[in-house]
């Protein structure tokens, strides 16, 4: 089945230890989104890529870097977490055809726990 | 300013009955599209309903369906015959370029 998958789970860090998760898809889609979500708040848009593109939020902080290699995979770093950076991290896909963008299809989510 | 409202934080209701979540947005666009997405507490986000701005015929999926009201503004999710597995965070959201999601309303579906 054609999906959105999201590498580890749950991942646990150390204050200002490097991080990178990791998304992948096999929906072939051209934008692919990353998300904060803390508890019971809906899912903040960090940045995009709209195919080789990049499009970074305004208010998201430099700390929040992100690549893509290819059509298929996705990464977000975060150089130096700080404990206000512990949430589950959403990534998501799309296709955009000009003006057009459909439905976003969601990964299951990385927890991330800042020590 | 483009942005959704969900006016009720938390709702309950009762296996097999019907129970309707509203949410309103605010755009000056005339073309977009409208989900309702269920986050339940494994945390994926799995969307529930889509509804194109221009189609005026309300979607429904199964036991799921919407009250679109252009004019107003106002996007409302019916859940019908209702399930545990329903217990989730529901949350709305339209699409202009990017997703603007409401806060999300916590439905819990008692036995």
């Amino acid at each position: 089945d054609a999906m959105v998958i999201q590498n580890p789970r749950y991942q646990v860090t150390q204050f200002g230890k490097p991080v990178t998760l990791s998304c992948s898809q096999t929906l072939n889609h051209n934008v692919m989104y990353w998300y904060q979500q803390k508890s019971s708040q809906a899912p903040k848009l960090l940045f995009h890529y709209y195919d080789k593109d990049f499009n970074n939020e305004a208010d998201t902080p430099d700390n929040f870097q992100s690549r893509r290699p290819n059509t298929s995979f996705c990464f977000l770093d975060i150089r130096s977490p700080g404990l206000g950076d512990a949430a589950m991290y959403l990534c998501a896909t799309s296709r955009t055809t000009g003006l057009v963008t459909d439905t976003q299809y969601f990964g299951p989510g990385t927890r991330l726990t800042v020590l | 300013a483009q942005t959704v409202t969900q006016s009720q934080p938390e709702m309950s209701v009762q296996e097999a009955e019907t129970v309707t979540l509203s949410c309103t947005y605010d755009t000056s666009e005339s073309n977009y599209y409208l989900f309702w997405y269920k986050q339940p507490p494994s945390r994926q986000m799995i969307l529930v309903i889509r509804q194109e701005a221009y189609k005026q015929q309300n979607a429904t999926e199964n036991r799921f369906s919407v009250n679109f009201q252009k004019a107003a503004k106002s996007f409302s999710l019916k859940i019908s015959d209702s399930q545990l597995g329903d217990t989730a965070m529901y949350f709305c959201a339209f699409m202009i370029g990017r997703m603007r999601f409401g806060a999300g309303t916590r439905l819990t579906v008692k036995p």
